[in-house]
Formats: C-alpha cells, sequence, structure tokens
C-alpha cells in the first residue's frame, strides 16, 4: 500500500522567495511519484513525476522535485516564487508494478504575498 | 488537442433528489477514473475503467452511486438519493494505458456539487 504525507495544508511566502513544500511517502514497493498544482474551479495539472530515472525531476513552470529514498521524500521547490504560484498543490504516489491507483495526500496550500 | 470536459461545472441540489455528472475523455485514452474530492483533501479515486470494462470499482459506494460507459469513450456518475455529505468536487481523469508505468492521468475541471 502507498499513502503521503504533505506537512503543512498552507505555506506563506513572499513574491521571489525560494517555495518549498514537503512530501513524505510510505510505499511497500518502489513507487512512482508526482507533484500536481490546482488553480480555484479548476482541475488538477501535472506539475512533474518521477518515474525511477533520475533522481533530480525538473517540471513546469521552474519547479523541481528530489527524491531521497533514504529520506523518503520528494519535496519540491522554486527558487523564486511569482504570484502566478499561489494555488493548492498535490503530492501523489503508486506503485511501479502493474497498476496500482494514485494516492494523494492532503493537499499545501501556496500563499504568495508581494 | 480538447482536455477532458465535464458538465456541469455546478450543481446545487436538495437531498434525496438524483444528480449526473457527465465526462468526455482525451481522445484516445481508453482509461478514465472518477475521483471524489472533499473541501480541503486530495481526491480519492471512485471508479476506474478500461474501455468499457470497469476495473476498479472497490471505492464506490453502491448502494447510492453508479456509473456507466457504455461505449468506451464518455462517461456518467450518477448519485440517487443524494445525501448532504455527497457535497464534494466529483473529478474526471483519462490516460492511455493503466498497466505498467503508470501513464500521466490528465484531469478535468471537476463538477462541484452541493446538497441542500
Amino acid at each position: 500500500a502507498q499513502s503521503v504525507t504533505q506537512l503543512g495544508s498552507h505555506v506563506s511566502v513572499s513574491e521571489g522567495a525560494l517555495v518549498l513544500l514537503r512530501c513524505n511517502y510510505s510505499s511497500s514497493v518502489p513507487p512512482y511519484l508526482f507533484w500536481y498544482v490546482q488553480y480555484p474551479n479548476q482541475g488538477l495539472q501535472l506539475l512533474l513525476k518521477y518515474t525511477s530515472a533520475a533522481t533530480l525531476v525538473k517540471g513546469i513552470n521552474g519547479f523541481e522535485a528530489e527524491f531521497k529514498k533514504s529520506e523518503t521524500s520528494f519535496h519540491l521547490t522554486k527558487p523564486s516564487a511569482h504570484m502566478s504560484d499561489a494555488a493548492e498543490y498535490f503530492c501523489a504516489v503508486t506503485g511501479n508494478t502493474g497498476f496500482q491507483k494514485l494516492v494523494f495526500g492532503t493537499g499545501t496550500r501556496l500563499l504568495v504575498s508581494p | 488537442e480538447a482536455g477532458v470536459v465535464q458538465s456541469p461545472r455546478y450543481k446545487i441540489i436538495e437531498k434525496k433528489q438524483p444528480v449526473a455528472f457527465w465526462c468526455n475523455p482525451i481522445s484516445g485514452h481508453n482509461t478514465l477514473y472518477w475521483y471524489l474530492q472533499n473541501l480541503g483533501q486530495g481526491p480519492e479515486l471512485l471508479i476506474r475503467y478500461e474501455n468499457e470494462e470497469a476495473v476498479d470499482d472497490s471505492q464506490l459506494p453502491k448502494d447510492r452511486f453508479s456509473a456507466e460507459r457504455l461505449k468506451g469513450v464518455d462517461s456518467t456518475l450518477k448519485i440517487q438519493p443524494a445525501e448532504l455529505g455527497d457535497s464534494a468536487v466529483y473529478l474526471c481523469a483519462s490516460s492511455l494505458l493503466a498497466g505498467g508505468p503508470p501513464n500521466e492521468q490528465f484531469f478535468g475541471p471537476g463538477t462541484r456539487l452541493t446538497v441542500l
């Protein structure tokens, strides 16, 4: 079985500051990990995914995440926040064997102030 | 390329009334998912279709929820009768394949249901 824990339901940063959204996972098999972003009244959009290739994954909009097996983490970062980054971010995990459902965390709302 | 289409976007009904949501996946995607997203929570899978077959409906409350994907393309999710606790966002997603390495799931904008 898989699960993810997202630390912090809300994260506030100033425009131009570093963004760090935390995600820790639990998986009984080697995991695939994803970050999705959800803007108000919209569906989820894939930011990036880890599928056992490079441990540092680059995504859209300047975001990246690093898979750390020893820490069971997949934290999302962006060097400089923009006002348009304000949204809800979800970490998700699935197993890499056959079909295993995508399990989402509870989400972190990113607030960006001028 | 058109994305996943869902309708209606918003629905307000009184409890005990029936309601239906419609989803049209991305063309060529044979796998379709329905998710439930409660306020402040991540999406939870209700049912997964591969073509017209429901291959995973273990999380679907079958006493009041039903779904169909008759021609393996668009799908309908129904609730009858609706309860207050059904107020949530219902998301539809699609992907090319469900087996093997996971393919990216593309999500629709969702239907926000309010039960009064």
